[in-house]
């Protein structure tokens, strides 16, 4: 079983709906949750953490964490057609530096 | 500021050669990160350096592959006797993290894309 699963796609959606983006993690010592935005091409770039269990709101993008249920989940609102990108869902354990990646959901908004 | 920068952007490289890729942290980020990403794959991590202690080489897949950062800024990742399933995107990382805070954002550099023929 990978650590940090994401289902491939791609997921389409049309302009102005909501995506929803998911991930579930294997480890129960994961404290810290990261979604990134990767263009083709390009390097990942961090749009949102996650802490605690919840939502947290930024502006379109809200993060949702289960702990119990060990699921991440980013939802955007309003999709754009620049929003069509790899969402990559990280993870990071308690005193441990480094983060675990998914492999990734792309992303394709159609206009 | 300036950002996170590799050098080079691309590199071709025939089977069996030795190569050197850099890493130029954000100034001051006592953190830096590699990791290895193949077409269609997430990022995979490689190696950790706090200043110039290298933390945790887990990821590194073979004795091929060997990482510095000497002076606790910029960082080198050689592969030597390089083969074909190394050809990747090789992506750098760095933040402002201290061990035992929580973690802070990794920025990332655009990468050094390695071919292997």
């Amino acid at each position: 079983q990978k650590e940090v699963e994401q289902n491939s796609g791609p997921l389409s959606v049309p302009e102005g709906a909501i995506a929803s983006l998911n991930c579930t993690y294997s480890d129960r010592g994961s404290q810290s949750f990261f979604w990134y935005r990767q263009y083709s091409g390009k390097s990942p770039e961090l749009i949102m953490s996650i802490y605690s269990n919840g939502d947290k709101e930024d502006g379109r993008f809200t993060a949702q964490l289960n702990k119990a249920s060990q699921y991440v989940s980013l939802l955007i609102r309003d999709s754009q057609p620049s929003d069509s990108a790899t969402y990559l869902c990280a993870v990071n354990k308690i005193r441990d530096d480094k983060i675990i990646f998914g492999k990734g959901t792309r992303l394709h908004i159609l206009p | 500021g300036a950002g996170v920068s590799q050098s080079p952007r691309y590199k071709v490289a025939k089977r069996g050669q030795d190569v050197a890729l850099r890493c130029d942290p954000i100034s001051g980020h006592v953190s830096l990160f590699w990791y290895q990403q193949a077409l269609g794959q997430g990022p995979e991590f490689l190696t950790y350096f706090q200043n110039e202690a290298q933390l945790d080489k887990s990821g590194l897949p073979s004795d091929r592959f060997f990482a510095e950062r000497p002076e606790g800024s910029v960082s080198t990742l050689k592969i030597q006797r390089t083969q074909q399933e190394d050809s990747a995107v090789y992506l750098c990382a760095s933040s402002s993290r201290l061990a035992g805070v929580i973690q802070e954002t990794q920025y990332f550099g655009p990468g050094t894309r390695l071919l292997v023929l």
